[in-house]
């Protein structure tokens, strides 16, 4: 099973201030996603990147994929209270293609934003 | 209803109860999902249905007994648990074809489970 390891654990910071969050693995990366889970919901599918050096962007927040497709990051400019919230990577697994396979999850980033 | 609905939210039982948490997804899904996310350990998968069938079953004590009647519908029935079975049950579903090639997956809210 692949480990996926997210960092920071905790991130508190005001609003309108930029930040990064990255996910690390020691494998690589068929594809990754990012998913943000708000407290009392399930996680939402943020974005899915697939090639390496790939970046995609959703309004102020951009992804990033590594080269070697073993680590990712998440950058939100100027961020809001409402991009509080849990950040998550996932991943299927190396080289598995799709399928009905269940995702492994890092733990996590805790983003608080305050206002 | 849209998306995918959990019931009950919130589930308080005894170590001695039988319950289950029932899952249905409204998107035409053909695959679902049961993971487990408590404080300390990331997201868990605990079974997978592949068109009605149990494709994956991630290691998970007999306590659990997942039921997929049909691939809209989805039950975790939960009997003689323990304390540290306490977490938040989450279902998710997907497509699983050639258009959705990467497992994009669509949570439901969880259902809230503490076990005393």
């Amino acid at each position: 099973t692949q480990l996926l390891e997210q960092s920071p654990q905790f991130l508190s910071i005001q609003e309108g201030e930029n930040l990064t969050v990255y996910c690390n693995s020691s494998s690589v990366f068929s594809s990754l996603q990012w998913y943000r889970q708000e407290p009392g919901e399930g996680p939402v599918l943020l974005v899915t990147v697939v090639t390496g050096g790939e970046v995609k962007k959703l309004k102020r927040l951009t992804f990033q994929f590594g080269d070697a497709r073993k680590d990712s990051s998440l950058h939100i400019t100027a961020a809001q209270p409402g991009d509080t919230g849990l950040y998550l990577c996932a991943s299927q697994g190396t080289d598995s293609g799709g399928g009905a396979d269940g995702l492994t999850f890092g733990k996590g980033t805790h983003l608080i934003i305050q206002p | 209803e849209t998306g995918v609905t959990q019931t009950p939210r919130h589930l308080v039982m005894g170590m001695t109860n039988k319950k289950s948490l029932k899952c249905e997804q409204h998107l035409g899904h053909n695959a679902m999902y049961w993971y487990k996310q408590s404080a300390k350990k990331p997201l868990e998968l605990m079974f997978v249905y592949n068109f009605k069938e149990q494709t994956e079953n991630n290691s998970v004590p007999s306590r659990f007994s997942p039921e997929c009647p049909n691939s809209s519908h989805l039950f975790l029935h939960l009997h003689t648990l323990q304390p540290e079975d306490s977490a938040l049950y989450l279902c998710a579903s997907s497509q699983d074809d050639d258009s959705n090639s990467y497992n994009e997956q669509f949570f439901g809210p969880g259902t809230r489970l503490t076990v005393l």
